[in-house]
């Protein structure tokens, strides 16, 4: 099984529908993000936790929202879905004690919005 | 702003040639600067860092040097093979208590059987 798992892996839906996407760790560990991947632009940071307690927003975090449910578990949540955020977004995890930039990241989630 | 960025979109090499990537970054506060390779379908994955007290850091078939004088930093893959077929990533960090990672836009590798 994955260390960091992602749901769903692929997701069609209209435009003004809320959508969540789900993560999960198996890692232990107390850092998770989510980042979005469009073509030609990389990875970009929507949102990051350090703990259950802890929410930040990252560079892109406008129409998204966050919820550190348990150290495991990490969603993302658009809302009200727009074209625009048609991607594939990932979830991440950190070491805090690794003191390093590895990420570890799940295997992606495509969303497309109509 | 700062930046992370990539010379070249898309890098052609014949299998069994090493490989060059490179990459250009903006902010001389980063304290580590990783590769991350993404195969096709799949989420990008470690594959090597290295400290900015460092200039040239080895695993294994990989090397990335960094070149602090003129912000550089690349990725030499020996012997590529058609395995090594992927789009690469550079990323920075920053120093402190949140490993900010700012990624580059990616260099897709092609390895020609």
């Amino acid at each position: 099984d994955a260390d960091v798992t992602q749901t769903p892996r692929n997701r069609i839906t209209k435009t003004g529908k809320r959508i969540m996407l789900e993560c999960s760790q198996t890692k232990g560990h107390d850092r998770m993000y989510w980042y979005r991947q469009d073509p030609g632009l990389g990875l970009r940071l929507i949102y990051y936790s350090f703990d259950v307690k802890d929410i930040n927003k990252g560079e892109i975090s406008d129409g998204y929202s966050v919820s550190r449910q348990a150290q495991a578990k990490f969603s993302l949540s658009l809302e009200s879905a727009i074209p625009n955020q048609t991607a594939l977004y990932f979830c991440a995890t950190s070491d805090l004690f690794a003191n390093t930039g590895e990420l570890f990241f799940g295997e992606g989630s495509r969303l497309t919005v109509l | 702003g700062e930046s992370v960025g990539l010379h070249l979109p898309t890098l052609s090499v014949q299998e069994g040639d090493n490989s060059i990537i490179n990459c250009a970054y903006s902010n001389s506060a980063s304290d580590y600067f990783i590769w991350y390779k993404q195969e096709s379908g799949k989420g990008p994955q470690f594959i090597i860092d290295i400290r900015s007290n460092m200039d040239k850091r080895q695993g294994q078939r990989v090397t990335v040097l960094l070149n602090k004088t003129v912000k550089h930093l690349s990725l030499q893959i020996a012997a590529t093979q058609p395995g090594d077929s992927a789009v690469y990533f550079c990323a920075e960090t920053l120093s402190g208590g949140y490993q900010k990672v700012t990624f580059g836009t990616g260099t897709k590798l092609q390895v020609i059987p």
